[in-house]
């Protein structure tokens, strides 16, 4: 059975760093979203995305957040300078098109900013 | 309302019993709700979803229950196996813009006994 895929599984990083998340999304999906989840918390929506652009972001998804579809395949997510509170799960996930509702998720990213 | 932090709702059954785990939803226009099941250090999982034009859907061992009335969706497990144990998260689903994202409740902890 098909699978969202997510790399690297686990990312420790300094805080101010550069981090970028991927995720392969499964073949011939065109929806795709990033959610978090803190330790202990809910599942939090960051963004979703189609047809090569945001279509719609969360207040978590400020300027340090970016996207980005670069070669067909991977779908990113990029935290350009990070902060001790973005340590969380990442999570991708996916959805077929339009008039499904049901996304599929990826095994995540573990995010530890020090 | 909502409860945030650390300490999940917990449900502890013993192995072949049925297990319910409740959830109440937030969006009275809410057309689509999905059970997820997260493992220790895993995404979450699709298990059953349900329409808003439905009040009962069955899946193998799994009900979902909706009573649009009071706003609640439960989750009822057939004969709990120890394998059930998880955290289970009910998501509503929401439009924005030109694709939907899913709203996560807190989760509750599904603890089986052998």
């Amino acid at each position: 059975e098909p699978e969202v895929t997510q790399t690297p599984s686990h990312q420790v990083t300094q805080m101010g760093q550069e981090v970028i998340l991927r995720c392969v999304p499964i073949s011939n999906h065109l929806y795709f979203y990033w959610y978090r989840q803190i330790l202990g918390q809910k599942v939090e929506f960051l963004v979703s995305f189609y047809n090569n652009e945001i279509s719609e972001k969360s207040e978590i998804f400020d300027d340090q957040f970016s996207v980005e579809r670069p070669d067909g395949s991977n779908f990113t997510l990029k935290i350009r300078s990070t902060k001790l509170e973005d340590s969380a799960m990442y999570f991708c996930a996916t959805k077929p098109g339009p008039g499904t509702d049901t996304q599929y998720f990826g095994p995540g990213t573990r995010l530890t900013v020090l | 309302g909502e409860s945030v932090g650390l300490h999940l709702p917990t449900l502890s059954v013993q192995e072949g019993d049925n297990s319910i785990i409740n959830c109440a939803y937030s969006n009275s226009a809410s057309d689509y709700f999905i059970w997820y099941k997260q493992e220790s250090g895993k995404g979450p999982q699709f298990i059953i979803d349900i329409r808003s034009n439905m009040d009962k859907r069955q899946g193998q061992r799994v009900t979902v229950l909706l009573n649009k009335t009071v706003k609640h969706l439960s989750l009822q497990i057939a004969a709990t196996q120890p394998g059930d144990s998880a955290v289970y998260f009910c998501a509503e689903n929401f439009y924005g813009g030109a694709t939907n994202k899913l709203i996560f409740g807190t989760g509750t902890l599904l603890a089986v006994q052998p």
